[in-house]
């Protein structure tokens, strides 16, 4: 059954420092996101991608982050200087269509940043 | 008031018990709504869609009432595997799979 992979499942960084969150989402997918979720928290949205560009972005999206399409396979999403506020489980996810609601998620990336 | 409500339990129950879950929603321009599991430390599995009509699968069924933005899932016979959290999830008044999570409950099918 194809999914999405993600890399690294872990990464311990320090305050300041840059990350990038790579994932592969399914390959006949067209519709790619980044939800986060900081530990006990709810799930959250982060950012939707399709035609390589942003659609949709929340406010948690600020200008520290940004995401890529870089080739025809990985989807990035770049933490330019980490806070520790940013410690959380990164989740990518990718859709066939847009309206489903039924999203396939990878496995995470957690991220700690000390 | 929050986008999205759920007791977050645990409900704590013995195998082949039937157990309900509820969730409220806030924006009733809301589109499409959804029951996801999430395993320990896992990530984010769709379960089922729920509709107005309700929708069944097997052991589960959702429902739907648009008027009191208000969503149930139902599952009879429960197992030792049912045990997980289920996140209600609504997609937005905009669509384009801006899902909204509540914070789950968390279900324990004991032996």
């Amino acid at each position: 059954e194809p999914e999405v992979t993600q890399t690294p499942s872990h990464q311990v960084t320090q305050m300041g420092q840059e990350v990038i969150l790579r994932c592969v989402p399914i390959s006949n997918h067209l519709y790619f996101y980044w939800y986060r979720q900081i530990l006990g928290q709810k799930v959250e949205f982060l950012v939707s991608f399709y035609n390589n560009e942003i659609s949709e972005k929340s406010e948690i999206f600020d200008d520290q982050f940004s995401v890529e399409r870089p080739d025809g396979s990985n989807f990035t999403l770049k933490i330019r200087s980490t806070k520790l506020e940013d410690s959380a489980m990164y989740f990518c996810a990718s859709s066939r269509a847009q309206n489903t609601g039924e999203l396939f998620f990878g496995e995470g990336s957690r991220l700690t940043v000390l | 008031r929050k986008e999205v409500e759920q007791d977050p339990g645990p409900f704590n129950v013995p195998e082949g018990a039937t157990v309900a879950f509820n969730c409220t929603y806030s924006n009733s321009a809301s589109q499409s709504f959804f029951w996801y599991r999430q395993d320990c430390r896992k990530e984010p599995k769709l379960l089922m869609s729920v509709y107005s009509s309700g929708n069944e699968d097997g052991r589960f069924t959702a429902q739907l009432n648009r008027a009191s933005q208000y969503i149930s899932l139902l599952i009879r016979d429960s197992k030792l595997s049912d045990s997980a959290t289920y996140l209600c999830v609504v997609n937005g008044a905009g669509g384009g799979n801006k899902l909204t999570f509540g914070t789950g409950t968390q279900l324990k099918v004991e032996l």
